[in-house]
C-alpha cells in the first residue's frame, strides 16, 4: 500500500536548466497538491490539481513554473530556466477528496530537494 | 488573506519537560490540522480539530481549539527526543488551499 511517491528525491541543476519533479499520488487519490518549503520555513501552497485539470494555481509563480496531472501517469511540476532562488524542497500531497474538504487529510510524499548551482 | 502565525518559532528543551506551542489566525477558520514534519520527510497529520473549544488527546499530546476558532494550541507532556521535529498548523478556510503556519521547530535533547 504505497504512499505518495516523489522523484527524484534530490535534483541538482545549473542556472537556466529545466527541473521536472514527479509525483504519484496514493492509490485511489485523484487530487494532488504541490507545496514549496524553504529552509527553516513552513510550506507554501503552489497548485491544486485533479486529473487533467488545474483547480487552483494561485500559489504558482506566473512565469517559468507549470504543473500538470495527466489522465495517465504522475503529476509533474516543471520549472523552466531555474534560478538560485528556486532551490527548495518541493512536496506533493494527495487526497481522496478535493478542496481540502472540512476534515480532509493530506498525505505527503517525502519531497524533492532541488538545488540550483 | 488569512494569516497563520505560530509561536515560538524555535524551542529547545530537555527530555521530560512540558511545552506548549501556539497557532493564531487573523480570522475565524472552519477546521484546523496539526502536522509534524521530521527532517528529510514530508509532514504527517497528527489531528484535525473542528469544533470551537474542542480538546483532543493523542498520547502525550493535547490539542485545543479556541472557542472563537481563531487559535489553537498543542501541549506536549514529558517530551521525548522522538518528539523533535517541525510542528505545523494548517487551516481550511475558504477556497481550495490548506494554508500552513510558519511552524515551530522543536528540539528535545537528552
Amino acid at each position: 500500500n504505497a504512499g505518495v511517491m516523489q522523484n527524484p528525491r534530490h535534483l541538482v541543476r545549473r542556472r537556466g536548466q529545466e527541473a521536472r519533479l514527479r509525483c504519484s499520488p496514493m492509490k485511489g487519490h485523484s487530487h494532488v497538491y504541490w507545496y514549496r518549503q524553504l529552509p527553516e520555513e513552513g510550506l507554501k501552497f503552489m497548485v491544486y490539481l485533479q486529473k487533467e485539470n488545474i483547480i487552483d494555481e494561485s500559489g504558482m509563480p506566473k512565469e517559468r513554473f507549470s504543473a500538470e496531472f495527466p489522465k495517465e501517469g504522475p503529476s509533474i511540476l516543471r520549472i523552466q530556466q531555474v534560478v538560485r532562488g528556486d532551490s527548495a524542497a518541493y512536496f506533493c500531497a494527495s487526497s481522496p477528496r478535493g478542496g481540502h474538504a472540512v476534515t480532509g487529510e493530506l498525505f505527503f510524499g517525502e519531497g524533492s530537494r532541488l538545488t540550483v548551482l | 488573506t488569512q494569516l497563520l502565525e505560530q509561536s515560538p518559532q524555535f524551542l529547545s528543551i530537555q527530555e521530560g519537560e512540558n511545552l506548549t506551542v501556539y497557532c493564531n489566525s487573523s480570522s475565524v477558520f472552519s477546521s484546523l490540522q496539526w502536522y509534524r514534519q521530521e527532517p528529510g520527510e514530508g509532514p504527517v497529520l497528527l489531528v484535525t480539530v473542528v469544533t470551537g473549544g474542542e480538546v483532543k488527546k493523542l498520547k502525550r499530546l493535547t490539542f485545543q481549539f479556541g472557542d472563537a476558532r481563531k487559535d489553537s494550541s498543542l501541549h506536549i507532556t514529558a517530551a521525548q527526543p522522538g518528539d523533535t521535529g517541525l510542528y505545523l498548523c494548517g487551516l481550511t478556510g475558504g477556497g481550495n488551499k490548506l494554508t500552513f503556519g510558519t511552524g515551530t521547530q522543536l528540539k528535545v535533547e537528552l
